[in-house]
């Protein structure tokens, strides 16, 4: 267990809806980064936020937006959702010294 | 920027015999590496780092690397596969904003 928490685990939807998906750091952990893992794309990260700023950007598409909370909670929506959003979201944490662990994800399916 | 190649995509070893996972990176400095493994519907769990202080790195579960700056490789091995070890293996740089960057991954089959 590597102390990131993800909900909901699960999650089936319908394009065009809006969903949102929660991530809780290890304890102590400023920073938060989100994944996307398709078996087109493989794994590519999305964004950072260090203690409730945003850090990174990577392949983040524009319908897709985050936030980190002052209790450094995160959370990951997805707008306007398409079939090819369909994809495990991961979320990780990490503290000073870059090492990321990872909460066991959430399986999105787009109907 | 960086990036990382992983060799082969799909590795079969009997149980009990050595495992090989290749991994090149490409990094304008020293990186800092990482293997992570994945199983069947879980999320990814770290194995073990490179971080620039000693060349072979040892991780959890038997398993080690060693970083070689003059073949730009850092390989996963482990001496005797066991069953459990099934799973797929992701070789990772980071870079300067600590954006991990992913190796496509090497799934690893366990014959017994």
């Amino acid at each position: 267990d590597s102390g990131v928490t993800q909900t909901p685990k699960h999650l089936i939807t319908a394009t065009g809806q809006r969903v949102t998906l929660r991530c809780s750091p290890r304890s102590g952990d400023l920073s938060v980064y989100w994944y996307q893992q398709s078996l087109d794309q493989g794994l590519q990260f999305l964004i950072q936020y260090y203690n409730g700023e945003e850090r990174a950007k990577g392949n983040i598409l524009e319908r897709f937006s985050a936030q980190q909370f002052p209790d450094l909670h995160s959370e990951l929506n997805l707008s306007s959702l398409e079939l090819g959003d369909s994809a495990l979201y991961f979320c990780a944490s990490s503290a000073i010294e870059n090492t990321q662990y990872f909460g066991p994800g959430t399986r999105l399916t787009v109907l | 920027a960086q990036s990382v190649t992983q060799l082969d995509s799909h590795v079969s070893v009997s149980e009990g015999t050595p495992v090989l996972l290749r991994c090149n990176y490409s990094s304008s400095y020293s990186p800092s590496l990482f293997w992570y493994v994945q199983h069947p519907n879980k999320g990814l769990q770290l194995l073990l780092k490179y971080t620039s202080a000693a060349t072979l790195v040892k991780g959890i579960n038997g398993f080690e690397a060693e970083f070689k700056k003059s073949e730009t490789s850092f390989h996963l091995t482990k001496p005797s596969a066991h069953m459990s070890d099934a799973a797929e293996y992701f070789c990772v740089v980071i870079g300067s904003n600590y954006k991990l960057t992913f190796g496509k991954g090497t799934l690893l089959t366990v014959n017994p």
